[in-house]
C-alpha cells in the first residue's frame, strides 16, 4: 500500500524558506510523477510543481522564482523548498503521486 | 495558462438525487482531466481520471464524461458520504490547474 507523509516546520517566519519533505512508503519512485499542491484555508487547490524520478522538474510560473524540488531515491523521499515566504504562502501543503495517492497534508503558517 | 471553471459553485441535493457538476476549460485539453472529492480536513481523493475512467475502488455511481473543453461529473444516486467538495484538474498543459470547487450540501 502506497503511503505518503509530509513533514517539516509548521511555522515559518516571513522572508525565510519553507522546507517540506514527503516520505514515500510502499513503492519506489520509478515511472511516476510526484507533485506538490497547496490549499489556503477555505480556498481552492493550487498546483505548485512536479518532479520525475530523473530529477526533471516543472513548476507553476506563479511560484517558479521561489520554488525548488528535489528527490532522494536512497531515502525514498522528495522535497519542496519555497523561499522568501509571506503570509500568502500560509496553506495546507500536500504531496502526491499523481494522482491516486496523497499525503494527509501539512499546515504551514507564515508568521513572525 | 488554462483556467478551469466549475459550475455550480455550490449545490444542495438530497440522498438519492442524481447530480451533475460541470467543468469548462479555457482551451482544449483532450481528455486530460481528473475529478477529486475532498472532505473537510482531508486530502483530495481521486474519483475519475482521463475524463471518464473510474479510479479503482470508487463506487460506480460516479461517472465522468467529456473531451476538449467541456466535462461533467455525475453522481447517479447520492449517498450520505458523497456530501463534500469536488474539484476538477487539468494536467494537459503546464501549469496544471484546478477548478474552484463545487460544494455539495445536504438539502
Amino acid at each position: 500500500q502506497v503511503q505518503l507523509q509530509e513533514s517539516g516546520p509548521g511555522l515559518v517566519k516571513p522572508s525565510e524558506t519553507l522546507s517540506l519533505t514527503c516520505a514515500v512508503s510502499g513503492d519506489s519512485f520509478g515511472g511516476y510523477f510526484w507533485s506538490w499542491i497547496r490549499q489556503p484555508a477555505g480556498k481552492e487547490l493550487e498546483w505548485i510543481g512536479r518532479i520525475y524520478v530523473s530529477g526533471s522538474t516543472n513548476y507553476n510560473p506563479s511560484l517558479r522564482s521561489r520554488v525548488t524540488m528535489s528527490l532522494d531515491t536512497s531515502k525514498n523521499q522528495f522535497s519542496l523548498k519555497l523561499n522568501s515566504v509571506t503570509a500568502a504562502d500560509t496553506a495546507v501543503y500536500y504531496c502526491a503521486r499523481e494522482w491516486g495517492y496523497w499525503g494527509q497534508g501539512m499546515l504551514v503558517t507564515v508568521s513572525s | 495558462a488554462i483556467q478551469m471553471t466549475q459550475s455550480p459553485s455550490s449545490l444542495s441535493a438530497s440522498v438519492g438525487d442524481r447530480v451533475t457538476i460541470t467543468c469548462r476549460a479555457t482551451q482544449g485539453i483532450r481528455n486530460d482531466l481528473g475529478w477529486f472529492q475532498q472532505k473537510p480536513g482531508k486530502a483530495p481523493k481521486l474519483l475519475i481520471y482521463a475524463a471518464s475512467t473510474l479510479q479503482s475502488g470508487v463506487p460506480s455511481r460516479f461517472s465522468g464524461s467529456g473531451s476538449g473543453t467541456d466535462f461533467t461529473l455525475t453522481i447517479s444516486s447520492l449517498q450520505p458520504e458523497d456530501f463534500a467538495t469536488y474539484y476538477c484538474l487539468q494536467d494537459y498543459n503546464y501549469p496544471f490547474s484546478f477548478g474552484q470547487g463545487t460544494k455539495l450540501e445536504i438539502k
